[in-house]
């Protein structure tokens, strides 16, 4: 049963950069398109951008163009999303999520603080 | 882009009431919507995708429904395991915008 892993949790300092992880174990990212979605304390949901690995083509929200990146390493299965030029309204739980939110990874905090 | 907006933002109902949450999009997202619960702390679940498909392991008290920029989360019987905040999302173009969220809380 394929599950999304995403790394641990990470401070930072404002102004520098975060590269979040999620790798598909047990199984491999396939075609389905892999988002990212965060959610700052107390807030709603909100989707970041995708990523359909095996086509490389990706989508962001117009809120973190230019800020955020997602890439995909289809050797290992794993996805990635890092973020650039962080603030300290940055902070917040980060989730990859498959598709339609079928499959969704643990989550990672990131801290953004001097 | 697509913006939704639920209705209401927050409710408190009693255990066994039939409870509805709304969502309506700026403009039609076709089938392409789905509700997810997030209890406190956790991470979200699927409930329903495509406007009224149950999601396996998901209680048959939910149920989705509605067309073109209207949907609806029915859930028919409140249960004390139901308190969590309920979001919809369009998934038909990008960016896949969310809700802001229902918050559900038993009286």
């Amino acid at each position: 049963q394929v599950q999304l892993v995403q790394s641990g949790a990470e401070v930072k300092k404002p102004g520098s950069s975060v590269k979040v992880s999620c790798k598909a174990s047990g199984g491999t990212l396939s075609t389905f398109d892999i988002n990212w979605v965060r959610q700052a304390p107390g807030q709603g949901l909100e989707w970041m951008g995708g990523i359909i690995p095996i086509f490389g083509t990706v989508t962001y929200t117009q809120t973190f163009q230019g800020r955020v990146t997602i890439t995909t390493d289809k050797s290992t299965g794993t996805v990635y999303m890092e973020l650039n030029r962080l603030r300290s309204d940055d902070t917040a739980v980060y989730y990859c999520a498959r598709h339609r939110g079928e499959l969704w990874g643990q989550g990672t905090l990131v801290t953004v603080s001097s | 882009a697509i913006q939704l907006t639920q209705s209401p933002s927050s409710l408190s109902a009693f255990v066994g009431d039939r409870v509805t949450i709304t969502c309506r999009a700026s403009q039609g997202v076709g089938s392409s919507l789905v509700w997810y619960q997030q209890k406190t702390g956790k991470v979200p679940r699927l409930l329903i995708y495509d406007v009224s498909n149950l999601q396996s392991g998901v209680p048959s008290r939910f149920s989705g429904s509605g067309s073109g920029t209207d949907f609806t989360l029915t859930i028919s019987s409140l249960q004390p395991e139901d308190v969590a905040t309920y979001y919809c999302q369009q998934l038909f173009i990008y960016p896949h915008a969310f809700g802001q969220g229902t918050k559900l809380e038993i009286k």
